[in-house]
């Protein structure tokens, strides 16, 4: 069984589109978070949620919305894609915020032209 | 600013080789301390943690990690490096109820 899966895995798209990717948990963790990757492989946290409730919101563009209907998905909205959105984006979760270890989904690589 | 830094962002090293990917710390407080490890087209994969007691921490894969409070270093390490080993290492420092921070990774390369 998969414990963190993310869909689509991969998502090419224009600019000025919306999209939304997936995410879900069946391990039973309390928060999940959403992170970027760019193309030098650097990670960035975006948003981080503990029990559906938003407890980290870096400092990216309010066209990012995460939604947590509950406590094992934690979906992405992205509203008037950009050409600089493009990169690898990972859901992971873990048990504890902060302080556990840290499970992360297989990524989905949003390409935008 | 709580960080985590990796120095090197390459490391090479012969297979059989014993291995070491640096990682140095600025957390106040206790921190938590992670290794993961990505390989191509995947997600990170958590290999090791230090909480507290003993400094050395042995994880997945035969790898282990030191923690050094003086020198506020983790650093990840194998006796013998094997080619399936190649792969981007992350170390990351966290605390209960705060964020998470991760380093900006350290490409390994085994050479057979």
């Amino acid at each position: 069984d998969t414990a963190v899966s993310q869909t689509p895995k991969y998502l090419v798209t224009q600019m000025g589109n919306d999209k939304s990717i997936k995410c879900e948990q069946n391990l039973g963790h309390d928060t999940m978070y959403w992170y970027k990757q760019d193309s030098k492989k650097f990670l960035k946290i975006m948003f981080s949620y503990n029990n559906k409730e938003l407890i980290i919101n870096e400092t990216v563009p309010n066209r990012f919305s995460p939604k947590s209907p509950d406590k094992a998905h934690l979906n992405l909205h992205i509203n008037s894609l950009e050409l600089g959105d493009s990169a690898v984006y990972f859901c992971a979760s873990s048990q504890v915020s902060g302080g556990g270890e840290q499970y992360f989904g297989p990524g989905t690589r949003l390409t935008v032209t | 600013a709580q960080s985590v830094a990796q120095p090197e962002d390459q490391v090479n090293v012969a297979e059989g080789n014993p291995l070491t990917v640096k990682c140095t710390y600025s957390v106040s407080g206790n921190p938590y301390l992670f290794w993961y490890v990505q390989y191509p087209n995947r997600g990170l994969q958590f290999l090791l943690k230090y909480i507290t007691g003993d400094n050395l921490v042995k994880g997945s894969y035969g790898f282990e990690a030191e923690f050094n409070k003086s020198q506020t270093s983790f650093h990840l390490k194998k006796p013998s490096a094997l080619v399936s080993d190649s792969a981007l290492y992350f170390c990351a420092s966290g605390r209960i109820g705060n964020q998470f921070y991760f380093g900006t990774g350290t490409s390994l390369t085994v050479i057979p």
